[in-house]
């Protein structure tokens, strides 16, 4: 299994700001993940963050806005950028250790941006 | 049309019922269906999973894929109130790698 620890758990934020959210897991995996969980909407990947590269953006959603950085095995960040009210949201990590029998999730970042 | 469709609820059921919940998809390359159970301001739980077709059993749960229909089930016998939380439906074509979710259905069990 993996722990996953995300910080900050929430925060209140003004429009035009920026909130870099920390990911940090217990033990080395290989693949890490940022979602999205936007009020009454499903899960949404936003980026896998790769080791040592450029994190790879699924559609709709861009580096410039969500900038994310993975060092090592155990770390990732993700900040928003230039932040608007439509980017209230929860925001979850989500590791998968490499046996591809599960993904775990942390307990998310609760941002509203006013 | 999104990928994946689940009735969002509330489902409201008294403590000992059967409890149906499912999912309906549109993308034939989802291989692997999962079910997560999410508590309020928790993350997501791996409740069970299943590899392309058929059933699952784990305890009071059973998971189903109908890839025909592309259509899954979660049944859970026995409700308790400790199952409220809301159960969001989750698949991909290469495991736990890209997860696309349902909506989430809440489920509320009173005792």
């Amino acid at each position: 299994s993996a722990v996953i620890s995300q910080k900050p758990s929430r925060d209140i934020c003004q429009r035009g700001t920026s909130l870099t959210i920390q990911c940090q897991v217990d033990s080395q995996v290989t693949m890490m993940f940022w979602y999205r969980q936007q009020p009454g909407q499903s899960l949404t990947l936003i980026a896998t963050a790769n080791q040592g590269s450029e994190a790879t953006y699924e559609s709709g959603f861009v580096i410039d806005k969500f900038p994310i950085s993975r060092p090592n095995l155990t770390f990732s960040t993700l900040t928003v950028s230039n932040m608007s009210p439509e980017d209230s949201s929860i925001y979850l990590c989500s590791v998968e250790t490499g046996r591809n029998t599960e993904a775990f999730f942390g307990q998310g970042t609760r941002l509203t941006v006013v | 049309q999104k990928e994946v469709e689940q009735d969002p609820g509330p489902l409201s059921v008294p403590e000992g019922a059967i409890v149906s919940l499912n999912c309906t998809y549109s993308n034939s390359a989802f291989q692997y269906f999962m079910w997560y159970r999410q508590y309020s301001r928790k993350g997501p739980e791996l409740l069970m999973y299943t590899y392309s077709s058929g059933n699952k059993e784990d305890g009071r749960f059973t998971a189903q894929v109908d890839k025909s229909s592309k259509y899954i089930s979660l049944f859970i016998r026995d409700s308790q109130p400790s199952d409220s939380a809301t159960y969001l439906c989750a698949m991909s074509g290469t495991g736990f790698q890209k997860l696309v979710f349902g909506t989430g259905t809440r489920l509320l069990v009173s005792p």
